[in-house]
């Protein structure tokens, strides 16, 4: 089974600023099958990110994201007050599909 | 538009059994995967399993085999998921989400169900 351990645990950021938010995995995600969703209070998660850097429909251009093999970011520039939430990665290359334990985006 | 709509809450106690829905429109039920997702209070998000509704492919996470069973009718185009005993921590929220092809490397989560919330006690 893929761990994912995801960095910080918490980021505390001003609106304005730019997030960088790290995953790594125990061992290489065959073709860079990472994903990342944010989840936002009492809400369902929301897919952002696919093959480690492809926007999902209707993800605004701020939201980015990098990486390969072990390390993958997720960079947010230009924070807005929305952006603020819980961010989850997941591997989705080998069975079971794991995810990271989140990191907690709060405003400053 | 895609959407899924699961049912509403629930409270059980330990033992009783349960079955909680959702149903899938706006997309061809029977060709997608729909995968189940826990969370219990405060914590992250942990990958159950899925199924295939057009023959009923079913893939559980270690962690769940055993525990639950997925199952799904493309007729009704509602995928399911159940407990024959539960236990006071089974006490979680419980997404669906549509889940893309294993084979085509899409199988990640790109539309989710609003929430089953089930709550367990003794």
């Amino acid at each position: 089974e893929i761990v994912l351990t995801q960095s910080p645990g918490t980021l505390s950021l001003s609106p304005g600023d730019s997030a960088t938010l790290s995953c790594r995995a125990s061992q290489s995600v065959r073709s860079n099958f990472l994903a990342w969703y944010q989840q936002k209070p009492g809400q369902a998660p929301r897919l952002l990110i696919y093959g480690a850097s492809s926007r999902a429909t209707g993800i605004p251009d701020r939201f980015s994201g990098s990486g390969s093999g072990t390390d993958f970011t997720l960079t947010i520039n230009s924070l807005e007050p929305e952006d603020f939430a819980v961010y989850y990665c997941q591997q989705y290359a080998s069975s079971p599909y794991t995810f990271g334990q989140g990191t907690k985006l709060e405003i400053k | 538009e895609v959407q899924l709509v699961q049912s509403g809450a629930e409270v059980k106690k330990t033992g009783e059994s349960l079955k909680i829905s959702c149903k899938g429109s706006g997309y061809s039920f029977a060709n997608w995967w729909i995968g189940w997702v826990r969370q219990m209070p405060g914590k992250g998000l942990e990958w159950m399993g899925i199924i295939y509704p057009g023959d009923s492919d079913t893939r559980y996470g270690p962690s769940f085999q055993g525990q639950v069973t997925i199952s799904a009718d493309k007729s009704i185009s509602t995928a399911y998921l159940q407990w024959s005993r539960l236990k006071a921590s089974d006490t979680a929220m419980y997404y669906c989400a549509r889940h893309g092809s294993v084979s085509a490397g899409t199988n990640y989560f790109d539309f989710w169900g609003q929430g089953s919330l089930v709550t367990v006690s003794s």
